[in-house]
C-alpha cells in the first residue's frame, strides 16, 4: 500500500513568489491534514479536511495561504506571496474513519524562502 | 493552543542502555500518541494510548497514559543505533485536534 505522497520534496524560492504543494493521501483515508513544522519544533496544524470540506482551518494564515481538496482525495496547499518566515517543512497526513487519531504522515515538502 | 512539554531536548545514550522520556502538560488529553521522526522524513507512529493509566508495549518500546491524563512517558529498552531520531509526543483534545511537543532528540553512541 502506498503511503502519503507529497511533492515537491524540496522547493527554494525568492520571497514574494508563489509556491504550491501537492498531497495524495492513503487510499480510503477521508481525513487529510496539512501541518507546518519549523526547525526544532513539532508539527503545527494548518488545516484539516473531512472529505472535501475544510472542518478546521482556524490556524491557516488566510491572507497568504490557501488550500483545496476539490474531489475529496488529493489536496494542494498554496502560499502567495511567500515570506521569509514561511521557510519550514510542510507535512501532509491522512487518517481513516476508523482510526481518527492515527495520522500517517508523508515525507514532507521542505520550503526555503530566500 | 495546548502546550506539551518534552524534556530534555537532547539525550545521548550508550548502545544497549534504556532511555525514558516524558511529556507533560497542564491540559487534559483524550489520547496520547508517540511518533518518531528520522531526518528528511515525516513522523511515524510508534504507540497510541487511549485510556488513562493504559500501559502499552510495541517491541522494545513501552508507553503509558498518565492517570491524570496530563502526561505520558515512553521507554526504549536496550537501545540500538537505529533508535536515533526525534521522538514526539502528541495529545488529542477537543474537536479531534492534535497538539505536538517539541520533540526529544535521541543519539545512540555505539
Amino acid at each position: 500500500e502506498a503511503g502519503v505522497v507529497q511533492s515537491p520534496r524540496y522547493k527554494i524560492i525568492e520571497k514574494k513568489q508563489p509556491v504550491a504543494f501537492w498531497c495524495n493521501p492513503i487510499s480510503g483515508h477521508n481525513t487529510l491534514y496539512w501541518y507546518r513544522q519549523n526547525l526544532g519544533q513539532g508539527p503545527e496544524l494548518l488545516i484539516r479536511y473531512e472529505n472535501e470540506e475544510a472542518v478546521d482551518d482556524s490556524q491557516l494564515p488566510k491572507d497568504r495561504f490557501s488550500a483545496e481538496r476539490l474531489k475529496g482525495v488529493d489536496s494542494t496547499l498554496k502560499i502567495q506571496p511567500a515570506e521569509l518566515g514561511d521557510s519550514a517543512v510542510y507535512l501532509c497526513a491522512s487518517s481513516s474513519p476508523s482510526g481518527a487519531n492515527v495520522l500517517t504522515f508523508g515525507a514532507g515538502s521542505r520550503l526555503t524562502v530566500l | 493552543g495546548q502546550q506539551l512539554n518534552q524534556s530534555p531536548q537532547s539525550m545521548f545514550i550508550q548502545e544497549g542502555e534504556d532511555v525514558s522520556m516524558n511529556c507533560t502538560s497542564s491540559s487534559i488529553f483524550n489520547t496520547w500518541l508517540w511518533y518518531k521522526q528520522d531526518p528528511g522524513e515525516g513522523p511515524v507512529l510508534l504507540i497510541a494510548l487511549y485510556k488513562a493509566g493504559e500501559l502499552t508495549s510495541n517491541g522494545r518500546l513501552t508507553a503509558q497514559f498518565g492517570i491524570t491524563r496530563k502526561d505520558s512517558f515512553l521507554n526504549i529498552s536496550a537501545s540500538i543505533p537505529s533508535d536515533v531520531g526525534i521522538y514526539f509526543c502528541a495529545g488529542q483534545y477537543g474537536n479531534n485536534r492534535l497538539a505536538f511537543g517539541k520533540g526529544n532528540q535521541v543519539v545512540v553512541i555505539p
